[in-house]
């Protein structure tokens, strides 16, 4: 089955720069999509289509894609930001549309 | 605005069954199509099933394929999950996601129900 690489953490201080990536062979023929998880409460959609921000998801989140690695980069984290974050894409043939990544737990400092 | 409430979890013993119920509000339920992701205790996510905004279309995970069913009424606005022969693993926070029209991710998510299978 198709897999989605995360790295398990990221750290960052308040006010820098956070960037998450996920790995996967096919992200170079299939969007990817970001979601916030903060805990005891339900996964919230961040960035769709590698790149588009739903309304109301802050400016300071966006995303970005190069070959088979996805980025979500949050710009001047704040510590409301502090939450797991999973990518989620498809197969190259669809097969398998809807895995998810590992999950990357991002921790303000 | 949207709301997904789901219903139904709790505790049942190995081999038992549960029926999960979303309650959907605040959009034309009939128009989109609809998932069950679930995420085990302390772990990520896991899609589990999706059915077509008629019904008409189903998957499942392979883990769960064979066990679960998943429907939908329209007419009621509410999305199902029929689960059969459960297992430990199948212990998890039960999600209800709405599919974001023509694409693959979930836009809008319930705040789930736990399912623990343990004797």
């Amino acid at each position: 089955s198709y897999e989605l690489t995360q790295p398990p953490s990221v750290s960052v201080s308040p006010g820098q720069t956070a960037r998450i990536t996920c790995s996967g062979d096919a992200l170079p023929k299939q969007y990817a999509y970001w979601y916030q998880q903060k805990p005891g409460q339900a996964p919230v959609l961040v960035i769709y289509k590698d790149s588009e921000r739903p309304s109301g998801i802050p400016e300071r989140f966006s995303g970005s894609s190069s070959g088979t690695t996805v980025t979500l980069t949050i710009s001047g984290v704040q510590a409301e930001d502090e939450a797991d974050y999973y990518c989620q894409s498809a197969d190259s043939s669809g097969t398998y549309p809807w895995v998810f990544g590992g999950g990357t737990k991002l921790t303000v400092l | 605005e949207v709301q997904l409430v789901e219903s139904g979890g709790g505790l049942v013993q190995p081999g038992g069954s549960l029926r999960l119920s979303c309650a959907a509000s605040g959009f034309t339920f009939s128009s989109y199509e609809m998932n069950w992701v679930r995420q085990a205790p302390g772990k990520g996510l896991e899609w589990v099933s999706y059915i077509s905004s008629s019904g008409s279309t189903i998957y499942y995970a392979d883990s769960v394929k064979g066990r679960f069913t998943i429907s939908r009424d329209n007419a009621k606005n509410s999305l199902y999950l029929q689960m059969n022969s459960l297992r430990a693993e199948d212990t998890a926070v039960y999600y209800c996601a709405r599919s974001n029209h023509g694409d693959y991710d979930f836009d809008y998510w319930g705040q789930g129900t736990l399912v623990t299978v343990s004797s």
